[in-house]
Formats: C-alpha cells, sequence, structure tokens
C-alpha cells in the first residue's frame, strides 16, 4: 500500500536557524496537510494545501511557517527562524479528493531546537 | 471551534479484556468521525472512520465504534484486545468544509498486559 513518506526522520536545529522539513505525499493525492504534536500535548492541525495554495491554516501557522509544492512530488513545511517552542513532532498527511476520504499520515519529523 | 475529548488518558487491560474508550466532539455542524491508531514508532494508522449512515462502524483488526448524535460521542470497543492492541488511540473529527482539517483528542494510551 502507498504510503506518505517524511524526511528527515530527526532534524536537531540550533534556535534561529531555518529548517526545512520534507514529505512526499501519496501519488493520487490532492489535498496536503502539516501537523503537530508537541511532546505530551494533542496533535495540532497547522496547515492545509490544495491546488497549489494554502487552503485553511491555524493560529500556529504564523509568518514564520511557509509551504511549498515545489515539484510534482514533494510537499515541504519551512519554518523560518526556530524557537525553542517549535520542538515537535510534525506530521505531513495527504488524502484524495472526496470530502470521505481520510487522511493518511507519514512516520513524522521529530524536530529538536537547541 | 470543534473540539474533541478523550476521557481516558492512560488504559491499562489484561488479555480478553473487554476494551471502550471514550471520545467526545463539540462541532455546531455534520462531522466526519475517526480513530486512529499509533502503535510504537509507527506512523499514525486509520482504524475507522464514519461519515453517514449506519452509526456503528466496524475498522480493522476488531475493533468497532458507535456514533451517538444526541451524546456527541464516538466510543471506541473491542470485546477482547491483545497484547498487540498496546498502542495510542487517538479520536479525530472534521467538519464537512473544504479543508477538512482534523481535530484530534488528547489520545489515549493502551497498554494490555500478557
Amino acid at each position: 500500500e502507498p504510503e506518505v513518506t517524511q524526511t528527515p526522520s530527526h532534524q536537531v536545529t540550533q534556535m534561529g536557524q531555518e529548517v526545512i522539513l520534507r514529505c512526499v505525499p501519496i501519488s493520487n493525492h490532492l489535498y496536503f496537510y502539516w501537523y503537530r504534536q508537541i511532546l505530551g500535548q494533542k496533535v495540532e492541525f497547522l496547515v492545509s494545501f490544495y491546488n497549489n495554495e494554502i487552503s485553511e491554516k491555524s493560529e500556529i501557522f504564523d509568518d514564520q511557517f511557509s509551504v511549498e509544492r515545489p515539484d510534482g512530488s514533494n510537499f515541504t513545511l519551512k519554518i523560518r527562524s526556530t524557537k525553542l517552542e517549535d520542538s515537535a513532532m510534525y506530521f505531513c498527511a495527504s488524502r484524495r479528493t472526496g470530502n470521505t476520504q481520510p487522511q493518511h499520515f507519514g512516520d513524522g519529523t521529530r524536530l529538536s531546537i537547541l | 471551534a470543534q473540539s474533541v475529548s478523550q476521557h481516558n488518558h492512560h488504559v491499562i487491560l489484561s488479555e480478553a479484556a473487554s476494551l471502550e474508550l471514550g471520545c467526545n466532539y463539540s462541532y455546531g455542524g455534520t462531522v466526519n468521525l475517526f480513530w486512529y491508531v499509533q502503535y510504537p514508532g509507527q506512523h499514525l494508522q486509520l482504524l475507522l472512520k464514519y461519515f453517514s449512515g449506519d452509526p456503528l462502524v466496524k475498522g480493522i483488526k476488531g475493533f468497532e465504534a458507535e456514533f451517538i448524535k444526541s451524546k456527541f460521542s464516538f466510543n471506541l470497543r473491542k470485546p477482547s484486545v491483545q497484547w498487540s492492541d498496546t498502542a495510542e488511540y487517538f479520536c479525530a473529527v472534521n467538519g464537512n468544509n473544504a479543508g477538512n482539517m482534523l481535530t484530534f483528542g488528547g489520545g489515549t494510551r493502551l497498554m494490555v498486559k500478557p
């Protein structure tokens, strides 16, 4: 069964540095998402993306965050100037067209900000 | 705004015991409901989903969930758990809108003792 893949599995970055998290959604999926989970807290929605633009974003997704689909396969999340509180597990998800289609998740990237 | 609450943070059961994990949601419109499972070291996997129709839905690995609209609940059940069911279980909801962002509950960590 096709899967959503995320790289790297673990990223360690100094505070203030830029970081790019990468995701390869399932190939026939058109809706893409980023979520994060701070240790011990809920999985939280960050942003959804469709047709090369953001369709929804949460309050967490401020000007420090951006998403891009640079080519036909990758979907990236960039954090421009990382803060300690950005340390979390970041999950990418994708789904097919149709409101009844479930989201499929990747394994996540553990981001540690030092 | 939609919200999801899961009543139990940690559950410990012996093999063959019956399982029921509570989930309540708050949302003003039509909702789609999901249970995801995360086995240790793995990604979130869809257990089952409810969109419409029969409020008792059956998922993989012998799990089922019942949507009770009057109680805003979507509890997960399994009549007889196995050691391999040890995992974290997440209830999630989305509204029937274009972005379909998921709102997650806090998760329930289930440990099944052999």
